[in-house]
């Protein structure tokens, strides 16, 4: 299993560009996060969903940003138009169903976003 | 609201020293904690949950509800141990269950 697959893996471009990042999870998982980490503010939780259906997005900083699940295999985060701000490190990571043992959420690799 | 402090950013210590990564947390129900390890150029990985009470890598952690605590210790640090440490806190209720809150992480560097 290669885990969690992120895409792509380094994203430079300039501000005012859309950028989208994708993410394909484990499969059988029924979660699925973005997160983004920065210096400034570490690891912050963007949006989750639960079998493809968005929970809590109240972490989207604000309209430029959305997140798109239209299977339980793929999902994407877009950023339209990009800011300089932007610029951070994006994880996916999923995770198994709603059972104690199952609490373990599987991270990506990351795409670092540069916005010049 | 749920909340998950970890005060020291950056952590320095030696070789074979004890080190200890603090975290505190706020939370209203039960709580269920872990930490998060992310080795340099690594994807972030658990290291331990609180639930498990085991040791992985020679670190332990304690969950201390008096004092709304879950330190991550080792009594002797080694260089691998360099690596960016998340503390998290599990949302198990309601409407944002499986929604993990994670601490600012605590940066630990270990000197030969």
């Amino acid at each position: 299993d290669a885990g969690v697959i992120q895409s792509p893996r380094h994203e430079v471009t300039e501000m005012g560009q859309e950028v989208t990042l994708r993410c394909k999870p484990i499969s059988g998982h029924d979660y699925l996060f973005w997160y983004r980490q920065t210096m400034m503010r570490g690891l912050e939780l963007l949006i989750y969903f639960n079998n493809n259906v968005p929970i809590d997005d109240s972490g989207m900083p604000e309209d430029r940003f959305s997140a798109k699940m239209p299977n339980a295999s793929f999902s994407t985060l877009k950023i339209q138009p990009s800011e300089p701000r932007d610029s951070a490190v994006y994880f996916c990571a999923s995770r198994p169903g709603r059972h104690r043992e199952n609490n373990e959420q599987f991270f990506g690799p990351g795409t670092r976003l540069t916005v010049l | 609201a749920q909340r998950v402090t970890q005060p020291e950013k950056l952590l320095s210590v030696f070789k074979g020293a004890p080190v200890e990564l603090k975290c505190n947390y706020s939370y209203s129900g039960s709580p269920e904690l872990f930490w998060y390890v992310q080795y340099s150029r690594q994807r972030l990985q658990l290291l331990l949950r609180h639930i498990s009470r085991e040791s992985i890598k020679g670190f332990t952690a304690d969950l201390n509800k008096g004092e709304t605590s879950f330190h991550l210790k080792k009594p002797f640090a080694q260089e691998e141990d360099s690596a960016m440490y998340y503390c998290a806190l599990l949302n198990a209720g309601g409407t944002s269950y499986g929604k993990l809150t994670f601490g600012q992480g605590t940066i630990l560097t270990v000197h030969p």
